[in-house]
């Protein structure tokens, strides 16, 4: 595809509920990242994958985020148990790797947690 | 604990004056510097950037400033064109993967 692209564009989901967001990064890029933006807040980086491999995943807020890349490409983010704190826009980037390279993003999931 | 501030939610300036948007850091190991652009509904789209062993690079009519010592940046967008209305973020870090971004700036340029 020509961007990053991302689904469900919205999502609203009542608390306690699992939420799986999607993420279709650039093809041939190797790198890709998710961010969590709440509202008037920048965004926060939760985690990095070079590959299938997730090098660093220390942006995660709790044991409740989790994510996958598979064939390096698609991207999923599950976050089980939504609390209303979720609540967010959550954004996909990607780069093709290496150093300095700028990051594509994606127009984001809102996440909106009842 | 926010390492980037953008201490200025919003920016109104005229059309073909200039837009000076800021930002302040305090990670001393952050060595890449980049501002986004972010128009409503979509995601942010990269502007600009520099590398800490430089103190100044332009992108016709964008220019970014970066002062080391004070751990500031600055982004001068001349002339202004209403195109140039959206939210600019600011972001910074020890490598091009682990960004901070700031909170953002909500430029408004009036005809």
């Amino acid at each position: 595809g020509a961007g990053v692209s991302q689904s469900p564009s919205n999502k609203v989901t009542e608390k306690g509920k699992d939420v799986e967001l999607r993420c279709d990064p650039i093809s041939g890029h190797t790198a890709l990242y998710w961010y969590r933006q709440r509202l008037g807040q920048g965004l926060e980086f939760l985690i990095y994958f070079q590959g299938n491999s997730a090098p660093d995943k220390s942006g995660l807020p709790s044991d409740r985020f989790s994510a996958e890349r598979t064939g390096e490409s698609v991207s999923t983010l599950t976050i089980q148990r939504t609390q209303q704190e979720d609540s967010a826009v959550y954004l996909c980037a990607s780069t093709r790797g290496g150093s300095y390279n700028e990051q594509f993003f994606g127009p984001g999931t809102r996440l909106t947690v009842l | 604990d926010q390492q980037v501030k953008q201490n200025s939610p919003s920016l109104s300036v005229q059309e073909g004056r200039i837009s000076i948007l800021n930002c302040d850091y305090t990670n001393s190991m952050f060595d890449y510097f980049l501002w986004y652009k972010k128009y409503p509904a979509e995601g942010p789209t990269f502007l600009i950037s520099i590398s800490s062993i430089k103190d100044k690079n332009e992108d016709g009519r964008f220019t970014v400033f970066l002062n080391k010592s004070a751990k500031h940046l600055s982004l001068h967008i001349v002339p202004s064109q209403p195109g140039d209305s959206a939210v600019y973020f600011c972001a910074a870090g020890p490598n091009d993967y682990k960004l901070s971004f700031g909170a953002g700036t909500t430029v408004t340029v009036r005809a």
